[in-house]
C-alpha cells in the first residue's frame, strides 16, 4: 500500500501565507488520484475543504486553494487566520483504495 | 437532510469480532460510495474501507482479510464486521458519506481492543 506524506508540522503568521504538500511513494501525485484536503479541529469530525485537486466547497474559505505542485498535491493558505489553527489531512486514490497522509499541524502564531 | 449514525462499538477482547453498522437517512445507501474511516486516540485519520454503489469494495492493507464492509439495502445501513481484532484497532470508527465532493460525516462509535 502506498504512503502518503505531508508535513508533520507547520506554523504560519497572522495574514501570512503557508503551502501544505502531500507527496506519494509511488510517484508523482496526479490529478487521478482525486487528492483530498480534510480540516479537523479538536473534537470534531474532519470536514472536506478541497476535493479533486482544486475543488471548493461552499464553506471553503476562499483563502484556501488546492493545487498540483512539482509533483505533490498543495494546499495553499494566503492571509492566514486564527481560526486556521488546525490538523490538516490530505487523502489520495488509489484506484479505489484510499490513503490518508499523516497529518499537518497548523499553528497560526 | 443526509444523516449517519454509527453504532456497535464498544469494548473487545483481542480476536474477538465486532459488526459496526452506520444508519443512513436522507439518501440511499444503494446509489452512494460509502466509506469507513477510523481515527485512533490522539492520532491521524485512517481509511479503512469503502463500498461502491456498483457494490465493490476496497480495503485499507491494515485490515484487508479480517474487515468487511457491507450494505443492506431494505434497510438503508452499512456495516463493518471485524475479525481478529488486535489492539490498534482501537479507534473512533467514522461512516463517512465524502466522494465526488460531498461531505457527511457520523459522530463516529469507539472501538476499544484489550483484554
Amino acid at each position: 500500500q502506498a504512503v502518503v506524506t505531508q508535513e508533520p508540522s507547520l506554523t504560519v503568521s497572522p495574514g501570512g501565507t503557508v503551502t501544505l504538500t502531500c507527496g506519494s511513494s509511488t510517484g508523482a501525485v496526479t490529478s487521478g488520484h482525486y487528492p483530498y484536503w480534510f480540516q479537523q479541529k479538536p473534537g470534531q469530525a474532519p470536514r472536506t475543504l478541497i476535493f479533486d485537486t482544486t475543488n471548493k466547497h461552499s464553506w471553503t474559505p476562499a483563502r484556501f486553494s488546492g493545487s498540483l505542485l512539482g509533483g505533490k498535491a498543495a494546499l495553499t493558505l494566503s492571509g492566514a487566520q486564527p481560526e486556521d489553527e488546525a490538523e490538516y489531512y490530505c487523502l489520495l486514490s488509489y484506484s479505489g483504495v484510499r490513503v490518508f497522509g499523516g497529518g499537518t499541524k497548523l499553528t497560526v502564531l | 437532510e443526509v444523516q449517519l449514525v454509527e453504532s456497535g462499538g464498544g469494548l473487545i477482547q483481542p480476536g474477538g469480532s465486532l459488526r459496526l453498522s452506520c444508519a443512513a437517512s436522507g439518501f440511499s445507501v444503494s446509489s452512494n460510495h460509502i466509506s469507513w474511516v477510523r481515527q485512533a486516540p490522539g492520532k491521524g485519520l485512517e481509511w479503512v474501507s469503502v463500498i461502491y454503489s456498483s457494490g465493490g469494495t476496497f480495503y485499507a492493507d491494515s485490515v484487508r482479510g479480517r474487515f468487511t464492509i457491507s450494505r443492506d439495502n431494505s434497510k438503508n445501513t452499512l456495516y463493518l464486521q471485524m475479525n481478529s481484532l488486535r489492539a490498534e484497532d482501537t479507534a473512533l470508527y467514522y461512516c463517512a458519506k465524502i466522494d465526488y465532493g460531498e461531505d457527511y460525516w457520523g459522530q463516529g462509535t469507539l472501538v476499544t481492543v484489550s483484554s
